[in-house]
């Protein structure tokens, strides 16, 4: 099975645009999470999606928003971007079968200048 | 307040030797703990995992120990190995499959040659 896909893998915006990401997760699973790593922040959850629905919402602005579509697949959507969103966005999905266990993909780089 | 916590950002071990990481937690809620591994410019990938229920898991190189009264874990890799440099990450999961996973911020293992 291939495995999750994020695209782009880098992404250079400026303060006050807006920008979406792409996650494609591994074929058959249902749940995509969203995570924002900064350096020395760790990796904090952002939000997940399960069967076109956000199930749970870590603690981020209004800024930050996400949907995800009927073959699974998710975006995420940053508006009004700020200096601090830099940071290195990682989708993360898992099925049934894996419970609580997800698979990450390579991740979004994007800088805001 | 930080539910998860990896107090070394960093550890340093010779090629061969045993490294130990550290992870202490603050919800007794918390029921299950994973370890992922992280290179440059790649997306987490899952290391080993116990469940509550367990106080002890090993998979190869990697044993990871949980003490439940302390609520703390550490992550034992023997013998170390060059490839084994990278970032560490500490998760944990509440009760219930819906719950999302919460992250420490890291360890960056360097094992030296």
């Amino acid at each position: 099975k291939a495995g999750v896909t994020q695209t782009p893998r880098y992404l250079i915006k400026t303060r006050g645009q807006q920008v979406t990401l792409s996650c494609s997760p591994i074929s058959g699973h249902r749940s995509v999470s969203w995570y924002q790593q900064t350096p020395g922040q760790g990796l904090q959850f952002l939000f997940e999606y399960f069967s076109e629905t956000q199930r749970n919402k870590g603690n981020f602005p209004g800024r930050f928003s996400g949907r995800q579509f009927s073959n699974s697949r998710s975006e995420m959507n940053v508006s009004t971007l700020e200096l601090g969103d830099s940071a290195l966005y990682l989708c993360a999905s898992s099925g049934i079968r894996q419970g609580r266990f997800q698979f990450f993909g390579p991740g979004t780089r994007l800088t805001v200048l | 307040d930080q539910q998860v916590k990896q107090n070394s950002p960093s550890l340093s071990v010779q090629e061969g030797r045993i490294s130990i990481l550290n992870c202490d937690y603050t919800n007794s809620m918390f029921d299950y703990f994973l370890w992922y591994k992280k290179y440059p410019a790649e997306g987490p990938t899952f290391l080993i995992s116990i469940s509550s229920i367990k106080d002890k898991n090993e998979d190869g190189r990697f044993t990871v120990f949980l003490n439940k009264s302390a609520k703390h874990l550490s992550l034992h890799i023997v013998p170390s190995q060059p490839g084994d440099s990278a970032v560490y990450f500490c998760a944990a999961s509440a009760s219930g499959r819906n719950t999302p996973l919460v992250f420490g911020k890291g360890t960056r293992l360097s094992v030296i040659a």
